[in-house]
């Protein structure tokens, strides 16, 4: 099974935006049937998926986000990659990434995850 | 988007307890629904798929049944080591949304 890693800088500035690195290792990222997914969670709050990219470049963003989502990949690397623009306080939370693949049935299946990076909207 | 509503929000029970969560999706999403144990700390972990498979390695005290709009997530023999939040959330369409959990102590 995949590892995978989050990285960025854990304070943003409120109107900044929020970049963030997930990296795979023990796997390609190029893997086929397979979605890379950015999830996060607020302190004591539920999670909320933010998006997904396949290996073809396509996306899907969650339309309450859509407006400041971008979500890339760079398979020379092995790595997903996050921005997410005019961040405010609300959008200080755990944010993590996540695979999900196989059939077509499973690809709202988290079955790998990061361990999660703590990122503080704050002047 | 659909709505994911667990019960309780949190419960306190004792070692061998049996233990059952409940989750309302907002409409029908046949078994497209998913269980997950969060612990303090650590990223959210897969127990349960498609409503009621049992994903490999995951003790077998942990079951889930339920279809359509009406699910529930079942300790069996509640152990020291399952005191966690639990998650369901759905992937019938999208965006995925989650319950909003319901954390498990021990008595």
């Amino acid at each position: 099974q995949v590892q995978l890693q989050e990285s960025g800088p854990g304070l943003v500035r409120p109107s900044q935006t929020l970049s963030l690195t997930c990296t795979v290792s023990g796997g390609s990222i190029s893997i086929t049937n397979y979605y890379w997914s950015w999830i996060r969670q607020p302190a004591g709050k539920q999670l909320e998926w933010i998006g997904r990219i396949y290996i073809s470049g396509s996306t899907n963003y969650n339309p309450s986000l859509k407006s400041r989502i971008t979500i890339s990949l760079d398979t020379s690397k092995n790595q997903f990659s996050l921005k997410l623009s005019s961040v405010t306080a609300a959008d200080t939370a755990v944010y993590y990434c996540a695979g999900a693949g196989g059939d077509s049935s499973s690809w709202g299946i988290f079955d790998s995850w990061g361990q999660g990076t703590l990122v503080t909207v704050s002047s | 988007d659909i709505q994911m509503t667990q019960s309780p929000s949190s419960l306190s029970a004792s070692v061998g307890d049996r233990v059952t969560i409940t989750c309302q999706a907002s409409q029908d999403i046949s078994d497209y629904l998913v269980w997950y144990q969060q612990k303090p700390g650590k990223a959210p972990k897969l127990l349960i798929y498609d409503a009621s498979s049992l994903r490999p390695g995951v003790p077998s005290r942990f079951s889930g049944s339920g279809s359509g709009t009406h699910f529930t997530f079942t300790i069996s023999r509640l152990q020291p080591e399952d005191i966690a939040i639990y998650y369901c959330q759905h992937h019938d369409n999208l965006p995925w949304t989650f319950g909003q959990g319901t954390k498990v102590e021990i008595k």
